[in-house]
């Protein structure tokens, strides 16, 4: 157990839809990382917080957003739904901004029928 | 070109044997260098870490790095079934800079 948490663990959904996936860091990690895993496009950083502030930015799409509150935990919001964003969604934390020393959750697997 | 390639196997060798899992990648400047194990419906976890070039050894885990090849190794000595994942490479230019993983290889040993 990494110490990472994330819920739901699964969602279904339909397209057009909006989801939001919560991530609670390890205690004392200031930084959250979320991912995307396909089978095509494997692991794909989205974004990184770290203390509340947004850090670094990767592949996320427009219609994706995040953000860490005071208490440190993440949301990704995901909106407008479509087929292509079914997928594995990871957070990750690390104590700052290591991304080496990143912990993974379990994931929350997103369905988008 | 893909800024770093795996291959996605599957790769399946007997139990007791020597792995030897491997990634190319085209940026010079990556300096940093990870193995993660995935196992199935489970979130990634952090094998093997090392900076810049040479070995890094860790119980029956090593990892290697040659940057003026562009070409990194994970080698697991007296492999298990437990050691059946899926293992992603992945690297970094700075500790600041974003990460970027390969697709994994799969591993399957065989009891």
């Amino acid at each position: 157990d990494s110490g990472v948490t994330q819920t739901p663990k699964h969602l279904i959904t339909a397209t057009g839809q909006r989801v939001t996936l919560r991530c609670s860091p390890r205690s004392g990690d200031l930084s959250v990382y979320w991912y995307q895993q396909s089978l095509d496009q494997g692991l794909q950083f989205l974004i990184q917080y770290y203390n509340g502030e947004e850090r670094a930015k990767g592949n996320i799409l427009e219609r994706f957003s995040a953000q860490q509150f005071p208490d440190l935990h993440s949301e990704l919001n995901l909106s407008s739904l479509e087929l292509g964003d079914s997928a594995l969604y990871f957070c990750a934390s690390s104590t700052q901004t290591g991304r080496e020393t990143q912990y993974f959750g379990p994931g929350t697997r997103l369905l988008v029928l | 070109q893909k800024e770093v390639e795996q291959d996605p196997g599957p790769l399946s060798v007997p139990e007791g044997a020597i792995v030897s899992l491997n990634c190319t990648y085209s940026n010079s400047a990556f300096q940093y260098f990870m193995w993660y194990r995935q196992y199935s419906r489970k979130g990634p976890e952090l094998l093997m870490y090392t900076y810049s070039s040479g070995n890094k050894e860790d119980g029956r885990f090593t990892a290697q790095v040659d940057k003026s090849s562009k070409y990194i190794s994970l080698f697991i000595r007296d492999s298990q079934p437990s050691d059946s994942a899926t293992y992603l490479c992945a690297m970094s230019a700075s500790r600041d800079d974003k990460i970027i993983f390969g697709k994994g290889t799969r591993l399957h040993i065989l009891p």
